[in-house]
């Protein structure tokens, strides 16, 4: 069974511009997840997709959006780049039944580097 | 917010030796979760926990979900090199996994 994965895994970049990565869930899993993982701050959270809603956020600005499509892929997109947007950007994916969501299961990310 | 107190942030040992790692919060947690990261990898989930109490395995590794519901440990015996990465813990609240807390990790580097 092919597990997360993502696209690009390496991305550079200039300050101002628009960035979109991409994410396909393991099969079956309908919800999507993305963390930003910065040096030194750990896992935060950005954002979560189920069922091609987005269901929550985190404490990010607007610029950081999303969706998911009818396949259950998702993308992020990173408007108006900052130099601090640089991080490994973690897409994970898990079942969710009856509000109750199962463990979350993490591609190998997407490096961005803004510069 | 709430916070995961894991501790220690890094560790470097021989090969061989055991290991000790643990996360404790002022909130309790319905879900204590641990995960590895290798280098320019995403987390891979170790060992989920989801009863006071519970203690599992999963090889080398055993965790334990703290009576308290407030804490959780990592232990991991007979160390490997390949056992170098960073083990995070992640406690949930609810069934919901954006209410997900994770701790800030661990390094592990072992010597061989």
């Amino acid at each position: 069974e092919a597990g997360v994965t993502q696209s690009p895994t390496h991305l550079i970049k200039t300050r101002g511009q628009q960035v979109t990565l991409r994410c396909s869930p393991i099969s079956g899993h309908t919800s999507v997840y993305w963390y930003q993982q910065a040096l030194g701050l750990g896992l935060q959270f950005l954002l979560w997709y189920d069922e091609g809603e987005e269901r929550n956020r985190g404490n990010f600005p607007p610029r950081f959006s999303g969706r998911q499509f009818p396949n259950y892929s998702s993308e992020l997109n990173v408007n108006a780049l900052e130099l601090e947007d640089s991080a490994l950007y973690l897409c994970a994916s898990s079942l969710t039944l009856g509000g109750y969501n199962s463990p979350l299961h993490f591609g190998n990310g997407t490096r961005l580097t803004v510069t | 917010g709430q916070q995961l107190n894991q501790s220690p942030q890094s560790m470097f040992i021989q090969e061989g030796e055991d290991v000790s790692m643990n996360c404790t919060s002022s909130s309790i947690f319905n879900t204590w979760l641990w995960y590895k990261q290798d280098p320019g990898e995403g987390p891979v989930l170790l060992i989920a926990l989801y009863k006071a109490g519970e203690l599992t395995s999963n090889g080398r590794l055993t965790a334990q979900f703290g009576i308290t519901r407030k804490d959780s440990f990592l232990n991991i015996s007979a160390s490997i090199p390949s056992d170098v990465g960073i083990y995070f813990c992640a406690g949930q609240k609810g069934g919901s996994n954006y209410k997900l807390t994770f701790g800030k990790g661990t390094l592990l580097t072992v010597n061989p």
